[in-house]
């Protein structure tokens, strides 16, 4: 049972160029979610999806994009990468029922150049 | 949602009772309170949740008085293992648009 899955580990972009973070689970849950941490700081919510077929923005949506491709699904696009967008992103999710906690993947490390 | 106050950081030493509270005054009548524990280069695992006065699994304890304006995460015995971020979250539970907020987070680093 993996639990949260996300693809890349590590990334390295130029400034403009364009790329997809992978997530996936496998605990059947409705909900899922994108967070950005920056150095020293907490978890920002991008963007996420109360159940597959919805998706709204988070916390910091601007210069992202997802898709909530199917239940166990969601990935996160940035169109063209600038060097703010330098962070680590973890996806999580959530059975959705309730006060259920998140569960979170290890995360995507990004360095925008 | 309801704005929480942690220390920043926190020492201990191997062995040690670790008690980390968190402020929260403007909680919410249907708002839960939800601990979360992070290593480095890991995402957050969940550890403990509450609504009020006490709660205790295999890994800790939370402590919520009667206003629920405040709660205390108590790690028995703490080992060098436990050196980590440690998040506190209110709200009404991750649930769609009401998904919870992290703040900042207490690192607590645990010696020998």
């Amino acid at each position: 049972n993996a639990g949260v899955t996300q693809t890349p580990k590590f990334q390295v972009l130029k400034t403009g160029q364009s790329m997809t973070l992978q997530c996936a689970q496998d605990m059947n849950h409705n909900s899922m979610y994108w967070y950005r941490q920056d150095p020293g700081m907490g978890l920002r919510l991008i963007y996420y999806s109360a159940s597959e077929g919805t998706t709204d923005k988070g916390e910091v949506p601007n210069g992202y994009n997802v898709s909530r491709l199917n239940k166990r699904e969601f990935s996160l696009r940035l169109e063209s990468a600038a060097p703010s967008q330098t962070s680590v992103y973890f996806c999580a999710s959530s059975s959705g029922q309730g006060y259920s906690p998140l569960h979170f993947g290890n995360g995507t490390r990004l360095t925008v150049t | 949602l309801a704005k929480t106050t942690q220390p920043i950081s926190m020492d201990s030493y191997e062995g040690q009772e670790v008690n980390i509270t968190c402020s929260h005054n403007n909680i919410a009548t249907n708002d839960y309170i939800t601990w979360y524990q992070q290593f480095p280069s890991q995402g957050p695992r969940f550890i403990i949740q509450g609504y009020k006065t006490k709660v205790t699994n295999e890994v800790a304890s939370l402590f919520i008085p009667a206003d629920r304006k405040s709660s205390t995460l108590s790690l028995p015995r703490v080992s060098l293992s436990d050196t980590a971020v440690y998040y506190c979250l209110v709200g009404p539970g991750a649930t769609g648009r009401r998904a919870l907020t992290f703040g900042s987070g207490t690192r607590l680093q645990v010696q020998p």
